[in-house]
């Protein structure tokens, strides 16, 4: 079975500072990872998505994150940070079948990213 | 394309009351998905479902039910709500295979009384 850690359940930085949002994954079988974001009061939308055809995967909005098989990890970051980037945060992961209760796609718990003035 | 929408965006139950939270999506996707999100909690799956005609239940399914009559429509029936079901509900749909984004709908809010 797979599982999503996210370190940190809020997360604050200065706005023009580095946000990183951490997210290490458990999976049996190569993954997919994906990286959402939830404004309030909104469903989550798709950040980006690593599907094995490059380690670096850059989104939206300026975010990127990087695979590493090594270390099992997934994190996301964006050089400066801006006040609309205030959001929470998701990581998942995805494998290629269903069942056993789920749907083949695991949530971490979320990131709350706070952006100070 | 309207994408994933949800009925209705907010409601007030009392304890015992049933109802449907409606889901619809237009993109011809296999796979659809319930989830609650609460404080703290992350998301949650309900029930999902890979195709018309099959569901399955997910981490959280006792006191839902939902059924998949075709592919265009998930709907969640609450049979007798209590205060414990009060929450944000998300609907969401997505191509078979692993490496396709899940699209969600804006969320139902629900309050049980």
């Amino acid at each position: 079975a797979q599982s999503v850690t996210q370190l940190g359940s809020h997360v604050s930085v200065s706005e023009g500072a580095l946000v990183l949002l951490r997210c290490n994954y458990s999976s049996s079988v190569p993954p997919y990872l994906f990286w959402y974001v939830q404004y309030p009061n909104q469903g989550l939308q798709l950040l980006l998505k690593y599907t094995s055809a490059a380690t670096l995967v850059k989104g939206i909005n300026g975010f990127e994150a990087e695979f590493k098989k090594s270390e099992t990890s997934f994190h996301l970051t964006k050089p400066s940070a801006h006040m609309s980037d205030a959001a929470e945060y998701f990581c998942a992961v995805s494998l290629p079948y269903s069942g056993g209760g789920a749907d083949g796609l695991t949530f971490g718990k979320g990131t709350h990213l706070i952006i100070q003035p | 394309n309207a994408g994933v929408t949800q009925t209705p965006k907010f409601q007030v139950l009392k304890t015992g009351q049933s109802m449907t939270l409606q889901c619809a999506q237009d993109m011809n996707h296999e796979y659809m998905s319930w989830y609650r999100q609460d404080p703290g909690m992350g998301l949650r799956l309900i029930h999902y479902s890979v195709g018309a005609g099959i569901t399955d239940q997910g981490e959280v399914p006792n006191g839902y039910n939902v059924s998949r009559s075709t592919t265009e429509d998930f709907p969640l029936r609450l049979l007798s709500a209590a205060p414990s079901q009060t929450s944000v509900y998300f609907c969401a749909s997505r191509r078979q295979g692993p490496y396709n984004e899940q699209f969600f709908g804006p969320g139902t809010r629900l309050t049980v009384l």
